[in-house]
C-alpha cells in the first residue's frame, strides 16, 4: 500500500481482555517495528522485526504482549488480560533494509476500562 | 548500547525567533540519527535524517539539524518559528542498519504569536 496502514484506529476493551492490533507496512519492508507512546510520554520501543531474523523483543513490557509476523508482511501485536495501564496509542513504522528512516502509520488507541 | 536524550520536554517561542531543539546521543558506533515531527492528532512524520555524508542536515519546513561527534549532539534549529512549527519532535537513532530505531522523550514546541 500507500504507507503503512494499523488497524483498528481506536479499540476500547474492558479490563482483562485480551486485544489484538493489526499492522500492515508498506510493501517491500523488511524491517518493522511496534512502539507504545502513553500520554505526555515518548515512544516506548517494543519489538523489531527485520526479514527472516529473530525479533528483537527486548521491549515488551511483560509476557502478556506478544507479536508476530506473518510471511515477512503483516503483523500483530497481542495484548493479553489487559490492564489500565496499557491505555496508549501503539504505533507501528517499516522501513527498507537497505534505507533508515522509519515510515509510521496513524497508530492504535488502546483504551482500557 | 543506544539511547537518546531530549532536553526540555517543553520549548516555548515567539513566532519568528529561533527555534533550538536538543539531542544528545550514546552510540558505540557511528549512529543514523533522525528527527521526528508530530503534529496535533497525526502520525510521525520525518524531519530529516543523519547518515554519516553532511554533518549539517536539512530537513522540510526549514529544519535543519548538525551532527556534532564530538559533543555526542544533534541538536535540531530553525531561524525563524512559525506558528505552524507548534508539534511534538523526537529525535531517534539507530545504531546501523539491521538494528532497530529508539526515540527520545520528545520535545513540544509552543510557538507564541
Amino acid at each position: 500500500g500507500a504507507g503503512v496502514s494499523q488497524s483498528p484506529s481506536n479499540k476500547v476493551t474492558e479490563k482483562g481482555k485480551d486485544v489484538e492490533l493489526r499492522c500492515d507496512p508498506i510493501s517491500g519492508h523488511t524491517a518493522l517495528y511496534w512502539y507504545r507512546q502513553s500520554l505526555g510520554q515518548g515512544l516506548e520501543f517494543l519489538i523489531y522485526f527485520q526479514g527472516n531474523s529473530a525479533p528483537d523483543k527486548s521491549g515488551l513490557p511483560s509476557d502478556r504482549f506478544s507479536a508476530e509476523r506473518t510471511g515477512g508482511s503483516v503483523s500483530t501485536l497481542t495484548i493479553q488480560r489487559t490492564q489500565q495501564e496499557d491505555s496508549a496509542v501503539y504505533l507501528c513504522a517499516s522501513s527498507l533494509e537497505e534505507n533508515t528512516e522509519a515510515f509510521f502509520g496513524q497508530g492504535t488507541r488502546l483504551t482500557v476500562v | 548500547a543506544q539511547s537518546v536524550t531530549q532536553l526540555g520536554s517543553h520549548v516555548s517561542v515567539s513566532e519568528g525567533a529561533l527555534v533550538l531543539l536538543r539531542c544528545n546521543y550514546s552510540s558505540s558506533v557511528p549512529p543514523y540519527l533522525f528527527w521526528y515531527v508530530q503534529y496535533p492528532n497525526q502520525g510521525l512524520q520525518l524531519l530529516l535524517k543523519y547518515t554519516s555524508a553532511a554533518t549539517l542536515v536539512k530537513g522540510i519546513n526549514g529544519f535543519e539539524a548538525e551532527f556534532k561527534k564530538s559533543e555526542t549532539s544533534f541538536h535540531l534549529t530553525k531561524p525563524s518559528a512559525h506558528m505552524s512549527d507548534a508539534a511534538e519532535y523526537f529525535c531517534a537513532v539507530r545504531m546501523g542498519l539491521g538494528n532497530d530505531m529508539r526515540f527520545g522523550a520528545g520535545t513540544r514546541l509552543t510557538v507564541k504569536p
